[in-house]
């Protein structure tokens, strides 16, 4: 069964700070994978996904996530982080022959930022 | 892009009464829509699959008989709480998609 591992439950960063956000996932072909930001009381939103080819993936606001399939992971990374990056954030993955596949979450890592 | 739509965003309802939540795909079709809950401060957790025109596959634990899923058409999937009790209240979130996975803005039920 597929899982995944966000062993941050939160981290605070200073403004400006780089940022790296950790994910394992565990499943048995290649993965489809996801981040997701969300504020409080909010839905999700993507940043960015993986399903092949490069494993440097570009997302929206300046994310980017690597799949590194030997470390079955797929950590998210910002350069320079903004008090508006505050947040909660989730890894997910999910799979198939098909585009409609179930995902599973990780349990979140919650973001502070700092002046 | 694909956008999904659910409404109501907030609801209270009295316990015992039932609360139906709605989720669109505005700009394209989704035979396949997926009903995800998330308690205050956990993670998102998958409660059933939605298929336009067929029964709704649940996943272990979550009681069909509570919260009932309809999508009678390629653009709307409907999740009611069924006789909602205080335990019920939750966020209850929706998402379909053609490669990107969107999720809608999500419900916040209360039961009171």
């Amino acid at each position: 069964a597929q899982s995944v591992t966000q062993p941050d439950i939160h981290i605070t960063v200073s403004e400006g700070a780089s940022l790296e956000l950790r994910c394992n996932y565990s499943y048995g072909a290649t993965p489809y994978l996801f981040w997701y930001v969300q504020s409080p009381g909010q839905g999700l939103q993507l940043l960015l996904k993986y399903f092949s080819g490069d494993t440097l993936v570009q997302g929206i606001k300046g994310f980017e996530a690597e799949f590194k399939r030997s470390q079955s992971s797929f950590n998210l990374r910002k350069p320079s982080v903004h008090w508006s990056d505050a947040a909660e954030y989730f890894c997910a993955v999910g799979g198939g022959d098909t585009g409609f596949q179930k995902l599973v979450f990780g349990t979140g890592t919650r973001l502070l930022v700092s002046p | 892009g694909a956008v999904v739509s659910q409404h109501p965003s907030r609801v209270i309802c009295k316990s015992g009464t039932s609360v139906k939540i709605e989720c669109r795909s505005l700009d394209f079709q989704a035979t396949t829509m997926f009903w995800y809950r998330q308690f205050p401060k956990q993670s998102l957790m998958l409660m059933a699959t939605s298929n336009e025109g067929s029964k709704a596959t649940y996943e272990q634990g979550v009681e069909k008989d509570k919260f009932l899923i309809n999508h009678a058409s390629l653009t709307l999937s409907t999740l009611t709480v069924t006789s909602a009790h205080p335990e019920d209240s939750s966020f209850y979130i929706c998402s379909a998609g053609i490669d990107g996975y969107t999720f809608g803005s999500g419900t916040r039920l209360t039961v009171v």
